[in-house]
């Protein structure tokens, strides 16, 4: 049974980078899709990104000029990193798997991210 | 690309079915058959409950069940139980930019 699991620092400066990882146990990351999905407080879910195992990357585009989505193959993670953060960037991140990239079957289970000074 | 409709909130006593809409647009719900729903208890990861509209994944009831009309999917509830009270959300592809967009999220209530 594959596990997801988030992590990074919990709380970033505006204008810095953002970076989380996501550890995959229980199965190899040679394999699906690998995505990235966040929840801004009393909003619904938002799409950031997703690598497909062969390298390939999809990012939405409102995020893309920001987000770096990648993969490490020999950890067995995959990574998020969104630069020049605002307070709008404040939600709880969730890594995820998607078997086909259009849905999502395996979930971390998320991790709060509060952009502040 | 704008997120997809869902009512803010469902409620229902035990035993009875709710439905949860989920309304898109012709270029995402109404085009692809790639819609999916997932619960969500608060602060616990997100549970994959149907996919590509009506498909369960192994291990989810078939009191879920999933159907599409036009640009509106839904999800249907059946024989309501208080385990089921929880963030529901839809998922659809989009056409445009290649990209996924999600539901505005519904919170269901078992009275």
């Amino acid at each position: 049974q594959v596990q997801l699991q988030e992590s990074g620092p919990g709380l970033v400066k505006p204008s810095e980078t953002l970076s989380l990882n996501c550890s995959v146990s229980g199965g190899g990351i040679d394999s699906d899709y690998w995505s990235w999905i966040r929840q801004s407080p009393g909003k619904g879910l938002e799409w950031i990104g997703d690598v497909h195992f062969i390298g390939s990357i999809t990012y939405n585009p409102s995020l893309k000029s920001r987000v770096t989505i990648s993969l490490d193959r020999p950890r067995d993670q995959f990574s998020l990193k969104v630069k020049s953060v605002t307070s709008a960037d404040t939600a709880v991140y969730y890594c995820a798997r998607g078997p086909s990239g259009y849905y999502y079957d395996t979930w971390g289970q998320g991790t709060l991210v509060t952009v502040s000074s | 690309q704008s997120a997809l409709t869902q009512p803010a909130s469902v409620s229902g006593s035990p035993g009875q079915s709710i439905t949860i809409s989920c309304t898109g647009t012709s270029i995402d719900v109404g085009s692809y058959n790639l819609v999916s729903w997932y619960q969500h208890h608060p602060g616990k990861a997100p549970k994959l409950l149907i996919y590509e509209v009506s498909k369960r994944p192994s291990g989810i009831s078939d009191r879920f069940s999933g159907s599409k009309s036009g640009n509106t999917a839904s999800l249907t509830i059946s024989g309501l139980q208080a385990e089921d009270e929880a963030d529901y959300h839809c998922c659809s592809y989009t056409g445009i930019n290649t990209f996924r967009v999600f539901g505005t999220g519904t919170k269901v209530t078992v009275l």
